[in-house]
């Protein structure tokens, strides 16, 4: 029944490891967004995909590369971990622009 | 590039009073979409409500209301009755009507609400 589901919901990992986190939406949403929450608890988004149609934050290293198997997944790799990566990852899906969006519960990404 | 604010790190309010979120936001667009979300310690990110900006109702979801002021860009949430339940991080968001970039949300850095027993 869940409507944005991340997995794993934690994930513990080296430096210099490459790591994907997996995003599935049952909504039938057309867009799909990837955001980070950082330990000050202040979110930014990353990346939006609609219609294989990608939209990078020009913040975002290119170490982070999003990809969606189809419209229902966007899954969220990352080479070469580093120490600055650790924080709260979520994945968010949405119909339409004025009814917000719908949120997974967030993947807490921890490098070492 | 649009910019929310919100001032209050922290509130504190008694259970069953009334407490005022602020949010004020910097855009030039004149038509937009606002937010308010809930983050619980479970860090769920929850919808409290939302306005569309052409729209000059203030909207309200049972306790919860917004004072939309768009001249001065505020938007302001007010929850009534506290409840423990309520006790959680709540962010401002904007939304671009008309898309643009990442086409996401810009939140602001959120205040922590504590509900006093």
């Amino acid at each position: 029944d869940t409507a944005v589901s991340q997995t794993p919901k934690y994930l513990v990992t080296q430096m210099g490891n490459d790591k994907s986190i997996k995003c599935e939406q049952n909504l039938g949403h057309d867009t799909m967004y990837w955001y980070k929450q950082d330990s000050k608890k202040f979110l930014k988004i990353m990346f939006s995909y609609n219609n294989k149609e990608l939209i990078i934050n020009e913040t975002v290293p290119n170490r982070f590369s999003p990809k969606s198997p189809d419209k229902a997944h966007l899954n969220l790799h990352i080479n070469s971990l580093e120490l600055g990566d650790s924080a709260v990852y979520f994945c968010a899906s949405s119909r339409e622009r004025g009814l917000g969006y719908t949120f997974g519960s967030g993947t807490r990404l921890t490098v070492v | 590039a649009q910019t929310v604010t919100q001032s209050q790190p922290e509130m504190s309010v008694q259970e069953a009073e009334t407490v005022t979120l602020s949010c004020t936001y910097d855009t030039s667009e004149s038509d937009y979409y606002l937010f308010w979300y809930k983050q619980p310690p479970s860090r769920q990110m929850i919808l409290v409500i939302r306005q569309e900006a052409y729209k000059q109702q203030n909207a309200t979801e049972n306790r919860f209301s917004v004072n939309f002021q768009k001249a001065a860009k505020s938007f302001s949430l007010k929850i009534s009755d506290s409840q423990l339940g309520d006790a959680a991080m709540y962010f401002c968001a904007y939304r671009s009507r008309s898309g643009g970039g990442a086409d996401g949300l810009t939140f602001g850095k959120g205040t922590h609400l504590i509900i006093q027993p």
